[in-house]
């Protein structure tokens, strides 16, 4: 089975640095899509950023880029220029891409909480 | 685009009473469509999944169950509530066709506390 780690419970920035989230998952499919998550303090989910496993070059989403690292299972995500919307709570997830498995369910992290300093 | 409603976005319930939640989507047709708890400090628990009208497939809850009444419509229900029922239940939509390439969109979620 699948498992995504989030090693870093919390994180703190200032305004207008960069923060990087840490994030590792445990698989032995080759073909698979990583996803960061947003939840603020109203709960929504919002995706912030999406990879796929096949492309070797890394999403960006504005001031939202990954650092993806398929050997090293790693899939990091780099806020530039953050901003007090920023703060929330960053889940990974991590979704099957392959025939016949549970590639219809996200396997998330217990998440990472940002708080950005003014 | 596509617009997930929840209804309610709050319930208090007591131990033993029935429960209904709906998900209803704007915006697109024949979605795939999701149901999710978060447990109080955890990550997302996958409950139940549809790719069409009447088509649930369940992921694991036992007192739990869902229904798709209609093709932009996703019930949660329960016939009886247990205290380990509490969390945040969250309906999402997927607009690919196929579940492999499916990316997931969140409605606004609706809390729930068991009393």
């Amino acid at each position: 089975a699948q498992t995504v780690t989030q090693s870093q419970p919390e994180m703190s920035v200032q305004e207008a640095e960069t923060v990087t989230l840490s994030c590792t998952y445990d698989t032995s499919e080759s073909d698979y899509y990583l996803f960061w998550y947003k939840q603020p303090p109203s709960r929504q989910m919002i995706l912030v950023i999406r990879q796929e496993a096949y492309k070797q070059q890394n999403a960006t989403e504005n001031r939202f880029s990954v650092n993806f690292q398929k050997a090293a299972k790693s899939f990091s995500l780099k806020i530039s220029d953050s901003q007090l919307g920023d703060a929330a709570m960053y889940f990974c997830a991590y979704r099957s891409a392959e025939s016949g498995g549970s590639n219809y369910k996200l396997t998330f992290g217990k998440g990472t909480l940002l708080t950005v300093n003014p | 685009s596509q617009t997930i409603h929840q209804w309610p976005a709050t319930l208090v319930q007591p131990v033993g009473s029935p429960l209904s939640l709906e998900c209803t989507v704007e915006g697109t047709s024949n979605p795939n469509l999701y149901w999710y708890r978060q447990a109080a400090g955890r990550g997302l628990q996958l409950l139940f999944y549809s790719v069409g009208i009447g088509q649930i497939s369940s992921e694991v809850p036992q007192n739990l169950s869902a229904s798709r009444p209609q093709d932009r419509q996703f019930i949660l229900s329960s016939k009886k509530l247990l205290l380990s029922d509490s969390g945040f239940y969250l309906c999402a939509l997927g607009t690919s066709g196929r579940l492999s390439t499916d990316t997931q969109y969140f409605g606004p979620g609706t809390r729930l506390t068991v009393l």
